[in-house]
């Protein structure tokens, strides 16, 4: 099945900073989300991103389905950012998300 | 209600006793997927559900594993001689599977323990 691979697993950030996480993926996909769990375990959806570029306020990302990758773009973090961002994906024919392992996110005051 | 609902939010059982999770989707939505998520990992699929039909249950471990959707809305994930292993989040999610887009939207999920 489809390999979905997440990094940096881990990252610690200042109040303010930036960051880029990245997703990467072994075959075409026809889905493609970034969420956001809270450190209350709830699943926030931040985008469906098959292909293109979106952005919500401070967060932003891009697919580029030919290369196979996804780049989740959060500026000026907060410390209510912090919490573990996945990335699944679906292939074409399946309905079912594929998640990779997670980056880990805390942001200090 | 506006999103996803489980219930219960917490399940604690002894092991070899039966479980019933609960799911409300989003009002309207057709599709309604079941996942687990074990500690410090993402997400895994368990079964789909398209309607009243499970349309992909490639992802039940085993036979001790069964879920109903009867009328096309809410679905109960049903585990029976529950084992140690089975300890984890059950997560919920619906989409409305329209080809613009396929968001699949995540209800809270519930916390089952099998002491």
């Amino acid at each position: 099945g489809i390999q979905v691979e997440q990094s940096p697993p881990d990252l610690i950030l200042q109040e303010g900073a930036n960051s880029t996480l990245r997703c990467n993926f072994s075959d075409s996909v026809n889905n493609l989300q970034w969420f956001h769990q809270n450190p209350w375990g709830q699943l926030i959806n931040l985008f469906y991103i098959p292909s293109g570029t979106k952005q919500n306020g401070r967060l932003s990302a891009t697919t580029v389905a030919t290369e196979r990758y996804s780049l989740l773009y959060i500026s000026s973090s907060q410390t209510t950012d912090s919490g573990v961002y996945f990335c699944a994906v679906a292939q074409g024919g399946s309905e079912k998300l594929v998640f990779g392992k997670g980056t880990k996110l805390t942001v200090n005051p | 209600g506006a999103g996803v609902s489980q219930t219960p939010s917490n399940k604690v059982t002894e092991k070899g006793k039966y479980v019933e999770l609960r799911c409300d989707p989003i009002s309207g939505h057709t599709a309604l997927y079941w996942y687990r998520q074990s500690l410090g990992q993402g997400p895994e699929f368990l079964i789909y559900f398209q309607g009243t039909g499970a349309a992909d249950d490639s992802g039940l471990p085993n036979d001790r594993f069964f879920a109903v959707r009867p009328e096309g809305s809410v679905s109960t994930l049903k585990i029976q001689r529950t084992e140690r292993g089975d300890s984890a989040v059950y997560l919920c999610a619906s989409s409305s599977h329209q080809a613009s887009t396929d968001t699949q939207y995540f209800g809270p999920g519930t916390r089952l323990t099998v002491l």
